[in-house]
């Protein structure tokens, strides 16, 4: 149980578009799902926290309107990466939590992208 | 503010040795939760174990074992007889409450193991 799945795993785009990537809670309910990036050889940063059919809350220095997430349904959020530069090629992943009073986060499996 | 410090940045190890990676962390909070996840070079992290303030019981399974003192807010990983699939990042991290918005959580930046044969 609690499987978090990510997609796509590996994408490429070119400077300028837009990506956008999917994270599934496949059998739980996910009321919070949270969304890092890891730069290589670096630690997960946390980028923003969504909660099930509201707004998600950027940390500090992420831009909100570059990284839109969405948190439609209690099974999927979505990153979108927009106008995307060779500076944000990294690897991002998501974590999804069943409920508030529980502590576990189980985390996707992440998506490497590359802009080129 | 919380916060994980992993002092080792990388370590080496022939086979069969012991290992201890270390784990500091800060907190204001008196209720929070430790983890460590392994990073394999797939990228996908792994669970390893979930400790709560109240409990400060070392833990063992099989080869992995965890020393976690409240006195000094350590909270270190010990793998016993190290194999070459040991080998990834491994990350310790903290969550604690925050507001009503929910648990976030915290990593350390990271002890690479590296076991060689």
């Amino acid at each position: 149980g609690a499987v978090v799945s990510q997609h796509p795993s590996r994408v490429i785009c070119k400077s300028g578009t837009s990506v956008k990537i999917e994270c599934r809670s496949l059998d739980f309910q996910a009321t919070t799902m949270f969304w890092y990036r890891q730069f290589p050889k670096q630690s997960l940063m946390l980028m923003a926290t969504s909660n099930e059919g509201s707004k998600a809350t950027y940390e500090q220095g992420v831009e909100k309107d570059k990284f839109l997430i969405n948190h439609a349904s209690l099974t999927l959020s979505t990153l979108t990466v927009t106008s995307a530069h060779p500076e944000d090629s990294s690897f991002y992943i998501c974590s999804a939590r069943e409920g508030q009073a529980n502590y576990e986060q189980y985390f996707g499996p992440g998506t490497r992208l590359t802009v080129t | 503010a919380q916060k994980v410090t992993q002092a080792q940045t990388e370590i080496s190890v022939v086979e069969k040795e012991d290992v201890t990676l270390d784990c500091v962390y800060e907190t204001r909070d008196t209720t929070y939760y430790l983890f460590w996840y392994k990073q394999p070079p797939s990228g996908e992290l792994v669970f390893l174990i979930r400790r709560n303030s109240f409990d400060e019981q070392n833990e063992i399974s099989g080869r992995y074992s965890w020393n976690f003192q409240k006195s000094t807010s350590s909270f270190n990983f010990t793998i016993t007889a190290s194999q070459v699939v040991d080998s990834a990042v491994y990350f310790c991290a903290l969550s604690e409450a925050r507001n009503n918005a929910g648990n976030m959580l915290t990593f350390g930046g990271g002890t690479r193991l590296m076991v060689k044969p």
